[in-house]
């Protein structure tokens, strides 16, 4: 099955700066999400995204769903200790239906250092 | 409280000794599914389910089962696990086609190591 790309794979960052990470696909998506994995938890949705060009925030959380709708950028402001975690993108082809052609990144590791 | 609970959390097999991961959701969700994170690889989805007695396929689904016999409960079966079983499962669960929005909730994830 396909995987989407995402990058960077890990970043550590200095406690207060802006961090951006970004996903690429081969393929048109028509709903983009971000999922954020706390250190021995489940993934938890942030932020979806269902129209090319949207731009969406969720307290310092910003995502873009890009005009090609191949790609989807995601931007945390003035990081926080517990910002740490592994950040996953996931597209699907539709805007309705299940989560059964959900398609998952493979992830971006954050630490932050103090 | 709304959730999925996978059981066990951890859990260190042999080669070839069966064994099954449940999961159970208690938002009356449709729509099930496992996945396995490993590093790299990110989230693949293994099985999946559109409501009771409904299974198909994911993306690697090889040496893997899975049952579907009440709304609630999806167990994932290994019938003869093997050392590239060794991984972090986790089982999710979304409305279905009524009502879903994206949003798959996750259970908090079983460690399974095959010696």
């Amino acid at each position: 099955g396909q995987q989407l790309n995402q990058s960077p794979q890990s970043m550590f960052i200095q406690e207060g700066e802006d961090v951006s990470m970004n996903c690429t696909s081969s393929s048109i998506f028509n709903t983009w999400l971000w999922y954020k994995q706390d250190p021995g938890e489940g993934p938890v949705l942030l932020i979806a995204l269902y129209k090319a060009g949207e731009l969406t925030s969720n307290g310092r959380l910003t995502a873009q769903f890009g005009i090609t709708r191949k790609d989807s950028f995601l931007n945390i402001s003035a990081s926080i200790p517990s910002d740490v975690g592994i950040y996953f993108c996931a597209g699907q082809p539709f805007r309705t239906g299940t989560a059964s052609k959900l398609t998952f990144g493979t992830g971006t590791r954050l630490q932050v250092t103090l | 409280e709304a959730q999925v609970t996978q059981n066990p959390r951890y859990l260190i097999t042999v080669t070839g000794k069966k064994l099954t991961v449940t999961c159970s959701q208690n938002m009356n969700h449709e729509y099930m599914s496992w996945y396995r994170q490993d590093p790299g690889l990110g989230l693949r989805q293994i099985y999946y389910s559109m409501n009771v007695e409904v299974t198909d396929k994911g993306d690697v689904p090889e040496g893997y089962k899975v049952s579907r016999k009440e709304k609630r409960n999806f167990p994932l079966i290994l019938e003869s696990p093997s050392p590239n079983q060794t991984s972090l499962y986790f089982c999710a669960s979304s409305l279905g086609l009524a009502g879903y929005t994206g949003e798959l909730f996750f259970g908090e994830g079983s460690r399974l190591t095959v010696l």
